[in-house]
This record gives structure tokens, sequence and C-alpha cells, in this order.
């Protein structure tokens, strides 16, 4: 069965560096999405992307994050110069969105664990 | 927000039927009811979704009542693989590029 896959699956870098999370949603999807979840609180929404460009953010999302679709396979999400609280489990989805009418749904990959020191 | 309401926890013994409530009584006419659930650590997993009509899958059942102002997900037989959260939510159908909004779901225990 298809999957979301994501690199790395930890990643450790110390505060103010630049970090770069990968993801490879499924091969015919078209809508792309990054969640965070912090230790012990709720999965939370941070951008979704379709077409080149993106579709909606969060809050949380602020001008730190950048997210780009460098090529017809990879989906990337940056963060400029990290902080303490970036520290959480980000997780890339992605949805085919057909036509069949509340039949897709958002697949999710296994997620990168990022420590900011 | 999140539009649902689960309990916090819940205990289900090895080889029993888990059934995990949900109630969304402010639930629109064009939106669906989804659950996914997220084993420890990783990301939310799909289970089922559905409108109206009870759904079964390979994974699970889904009821809705007739109003459908509640719901609850059935594992026939759950394993000590199925100890995850369980995450019930409301939404249109999936036709756009809509966020999921998670709230903090069951925290399912399958005891031996």
């Amino acid at each position: 069965e298809p999957e979301v896959t994501q690199t790395p699956s930890h990643q450790v870098t110390q505060m103010g560096q630049e970090v770069i999370l990968r993801c490879v949603p499924i091969s015919n999807h078209l809508y792309f999405y990054w969640y965070r979840q912090i230790l012990g609180q709720k999965v939370e929404f941070l951008v979704s992307f379709y077409n080149n460009e993106i579709s909606e953010k969060s809050e949380i999302f602020d001008d730190q994050f950048s997210v780009e679709r460098p090529d017809g396979s990879n989906f990337t999400l940056k963060i400029r110069s990290t902080k303490l609280e970036d520290s959480a489990m980000y997780f890339c989805a992605s949805l085919l969105l057909s036509r069949g009418v509340g039949t897709d749904t958002q697949y999710f990959g296994p997620g990168t664990r990022l420590t900011v020191l | 927000d999140a539009k649902t309401t689960q309990p916090p926890s819940m205990d289900c013994a090895e080889g029993r039927a888990a059934n995990l409530p949900c109630n969304h009584s402010t639930i629109s006419g064009n939106e669906y009811v989804y659950w996914y659930r997220q084993i420890h650590s990783q990301g939310p997993q799909y289970i089922i979704h559905g409108l109206k009509n009870n759904e079964t899958n390979e994974m699970a059942s889904l009821i809705i009542t007739e109003d459908r102002k509640s719901s609850t997900l059935i594992l026939p037989h759950a394993t000590l693989r199925d100890t995850a959260v369980y995450y019930c939510i409301v939404r249109v159908a999936m036709n756009r590029d809509d966020k999921i909004i998670f709230g903090k779901g069951t925290r399912l225990h399958i005891l031996p």
C-alpha cells in the first residue's frame, strides 16, 4: 500500500539553526500538509499546500516557517531559526482529492521528531 | 475547535469488542464523521468515516445514531496493538483541501 514517508525520523539541532524536514507524499496525491504535535499535546495544523502555493496556514506558521515542493516528489518544511518551543513531532500528510465525495482522506507520514537544544 | 466530545480514556480487555463513543450534537447535514487513531508517537491513521449510514471496513465498524448527534466506533476483537488515542472528527467531506482539527481523543488501553 502506498505510504507517506518522512526523513529524518529524528533531528537534533541547536537553537537558532535552520532545519529542513522532508516528506515524500503518496505519488498521485495533489494536496499536502504539515502538522505538528508538541509532546503530550494535540496534533495541530500548520499549513496546507496545493498547486505550488500555500492554501491555508495557521497562526503557528509564522515567517520562520516555509514550505516547498522542489521537485515532483518531495515536500519540505523549513524552519529558518529554530526556537526551543519548536521541539515537536512534525507530521506530513497528503490527499488525493478525487471526485468521490467523502471517499478521500489525508494519509499521514510517521513523523520527524525535532529536538531543539 | 473540535466539534466532538469523547471520554478521555477507556479500557478494554483483549479479544473483546471496544466501543468508543463520540458526541457531535452540532453536526451539520453535510458533515461526515471521521475516525483516526494515533499509536504512540506515530502519525495519525485513518480508520473509517460515515455520513448517516452505518459503515464497516476491515478495521472497524461505525454506528451513527439516527439523529446523527452521536456515534460509536467499534473494534470487534481488540488486540494489544489497538492501544492508541482515537480521534472522532466531524467535517465536510474531503472534497476541499481542508485541514483536520484534532481534539484530545480517547486514549484506549487494551488490557491483556
